[in-house]
């Protein structure tokens, strides 16, 4: 089955440390991108990368690092500098930048 | 000003009758798209429907139709027959331009199916 993976569902993290969020996709999409998500709120852009080896800032990539190493991989590390970083996180692909984005099942960060 | 715009925070229908979940957009670029996403329970984002801005017609995909109002720069989502399935939590986006920074999604409508 093609799709797009998030793992884990569930994380729980003690504060000042950091902590990465895998996603992964077969789909065979160049793009990739990284949403979060409050309560009641729509989504915010983190990072996006257009192909391998290249990603962009989005709106709120203050505290976040990614990496593009591979096409099917987009793992987003969340830092220490997140000042607040409780929040549901969305990993997104698409064929390219302009193409509709198909997102995974999240992640749900807790700092304690 | 917010480039989209979701006035309805919760919206209640009846199953097996129609509603519609308002959006409006606002944007100078000639080219964008719209979306239309459903968030269940669960969190997973679900794509539903998409219109061009060049697109003549109304997009449709099953029970979803998208009426779009280029002038009111409206696009609105329309689902027939609702089913208790139906009820989540419904997000308009718009891509502005052929760049994929550039996505904005509304804060969302809350729909509930009553039985």
């Amino acid at each position: 089955d093609g799709g797009i993976t998030q793992s884990p569902k569930y994380l729980f993290r003690k504060e000042g440390q950091n902590v990465t969020l895998s996603c992964e996709q077969n789909l065979n999409h160049d793009a990739m991108y990284w949403y979060r998500q409050d309560p009641g709120q729509g989504l915010r852009l983190i990072y996006y990368s257009q192909i391998v080896n290249d990603f962009q800032k989005g709106d709120i990539a203050e505290g976040y690092s990614v990496s593009r190493e591979k096409k099917e991989s987009f793992p987003l590390t969340v830092t220490s500098a997140q000042k607040n970083p409780t929040a549901f996180y969305l990993c997104a692909s698409s064929y390219t930048s302009s193409d509709t984005q198909y997102f995974g099942p999240g992640t749900r960060l807790t700092v304690l | 000003a917010q480039k989209i715009t979701q006035t309805q925070p919760g919206m209640f229908v009846q199953e097996k009758e129609a509603v519609t979940l308002d959006c409006t957009y606002d944007t100078s670029d000639p080219s964008y798209g719209l979306f239309w996403y459903k968030q269940p329970s669960s969190g997973e984002m679900i794509f539903l429907i998409y219109q061009g801005s060049y697109d003549q017609q109304n997009a449709t995909e099953g029970r979803y139709s998208l009426n779009f109002q280029k002038a009111r720069k409206s696009a609105n989502l329309v689902i027939s027959a609702s089913q208790l399935g139906d009820s989540a939590m419904y997000f308009c986006a718009m891509r502005e331009g052929l760049v994929g920074n550039q996505f904005y999604f509304g804060t969302g409508t809350s729909l509930t199916v009553i039985p």
